[in-house]
């Protein structure tokens, strides 16, 4: 079963506008990590961040991790057409059965508009 | 340049005919996985290695096989490819594990027919 779940399925901004999209899972984990991809193309790693870290910042973006909700945040500021990809979470659960998995979400597509 | 490859990008094939696709990093990465990607389901792992001679099962394994005889291939094994084995594959490597960061390679197009 999917463990990321994102919210929400598709986003639709303006230039300049902040973008948020939201992923859940379901039990716990090691660490989160966010993908960009752009139509039908490889995944490109954005951000990792562990199960220990409630906020990490890399450019224009930033990301939270409430592991008390089982949830995070990914926040584009300032966005650019150029950002218009689709976006995934992936969830580390670690050891035990799930060790060596790496689980992504059905992922939100972002379209920014000029 | 460090990269993950894919071959063949596309392709169509028949119902029953064993196909391989291949996979091969020039990182020396350790961790190696197949997912594939299927519209309104996102990425699904099919099968992970963990370093040479270790490949395990992911959440989709069924039909598919794989083999990590080198460090830098892991190739992709349909031995008798189903009309629902249609789908995006992609390859990825990353150091360590999966909580490290994941490079993909570009994809290979399957239509089986």
């Amino acid at each position: 079963s999917q463990q990321g779940e994102e919210d929400p399925q598709a986003l639709s901004i303006q230039e300049g506008e902040n973008a948020t999209m939201n992923c859940s899972y379901k039990t716990s984990i090691n660490n989160l990590q966010w993908y960009r991809q752009n139509s039908g193309r490889g995944l490109v790693h954005l951000i990792l961040i562990r199960s220990n870290e409630r906020e990490k910042h890399s450019g224009r973006l930033r990301v939270t991790l409430d592991t008390s909700k089982k949830s995070s945040s990914l926040l584009i500021t300032a966005s650019r057409a150029a950002d218009t990809a689709s976006y995934f979470c992936a969830t580390d659960a670690g050891g035990g059965t799930s060790y060596g998995k790496l689980t992504f979400g059905q992922g939100t597509i972002l379209t920014v508009h000029p | 340049e460090a990269q993950v490859t894919q071959n063949p990008r596309y392709l169509i094939t028949v119902t029953g005919k064993k196909l391989t696709v291949t996979c091969s990093q020039n990182m020396n990465h350790e961790y190696m996985s197949w997912y594939r990607q299927d519209p309104g389901l996102g990425l699904r792992q099919i099968y992970y290695s963990m370093n040479v001679e270790v490949t395990d099962k992911g959440d989709v394994p069924e039909g598919y096989k794989v083999s990590r005889k080198e460090k830098r291939n892991f190739p992709l094994i349909l031995e008798s490819p189903s009309p629902n084995q249609t789908s995006l594959y992609f390859c990825a490597s990353g150091w360590g594990g999966p909580g490290y960061e994941q490079f993909f390679g570009p994809g290979t197009r399957l239509t089986v027919l």
